[in-house]
């Protein structure tokens, strides 16, 4: 079975700085996707940026970007330029092109001080 | 509705009573999925549901649990017989297909305590 890993409960930030988030996975797979959801107070999971497994370029969206390091299965989040409302809990998430369900870290809480 | 949509937001039941969690996915979207999350947890996957499959049960944590989803769309996570360890927000979630984007769209979950 996949798992995701997510070695920093928490993490903080000043506001305009840089924050990388990080994520492992262990799979025997080829063909997969990778994620990174954002989750406020709200409750509402919200998809910040996506990775296909066969992509070598990493993904960026505006100020999210990811290191994508397949043979090392890494998959970190770089937050450019925090923001205040980009605190909230990240989670990092696996999904085999071949498997039902996706699995997700523990989630990483980010504080971002003004 | 343009987006997932859960009910209700809130539950609070007493030990040993049953609940219904109702989600109701972005039409179109064949596959539906339900999480738990306990309080400053990850999510922890429940069961799967892909049109007309058998879905995929085997995060149920008990035979307390169970799920369906009727025409395809709606679907109802029941709990029976609840205890003070089910208390936790129960998300859904819905996609297109496993193939497409792989994205999930979730909803905005159901809180239930058990008192």
């Amino acid at each position: 079975a996949q798992t995701v890993t997510q070695s920093q409960p928490e993490m903080s930030v000043q506001e305009a700085e840089t924050v990388t988030l990080s994520c492992t996975y262990d799979t025997s797979e080829s063909d997969y996707y990778l994620f990174w959801y954002k989750q406020p107070p709200s409750r509402q999971m919200i998809l910040v940026i996506r990775q296909e497994a066969y992509k070598q370029q990493n993904a960026t969206e505006n100020r999210f970007s990811v290191n994508f390091q397949k043979a090392a299965k890494s998959f970190s989040l770089k937050i450019s330029d925090s923001q205040l409302g980009d605190a909230a809990m990240y989670f990092c998430a696996y999904r085999s092109a071949g498997n039902n369900d996706m699995r997700f870290g523990a989630g990483t809480r980010l504080t971002v001080k003004p | 509705g343009a987006g997932v949509s859960q009910s209700p937001s809130n539950k609070v039941t007493e030990k040993g009573k049953d609940v219904e969690l109702r989600c109701d996915p972005i039409s179109g979207h064949t596959a539906l999925y339900w999480y738990r999350q306990s309080l400053g947890q990850g999510l922890e996957f429940l069961i799967y549901f892909q049109g007309n499959s058998a879905p995929d049960k085997s995060g149920l944590p008990s035979d307390r649990f169970s799920a369906e989803r009727t025409g395809g769309s709606v679907s109802t996570l029941t709990i029976q017989r609840t205890q003070q360890e089910d208390s936790a927000v129960y998300l859904c979630a819905s996609s297109l297909d496993r193939v497409n984007t792989g994205e999930l769209f979730f909803g905005e979950g159901s809180r239930l305590t058990v008192l």
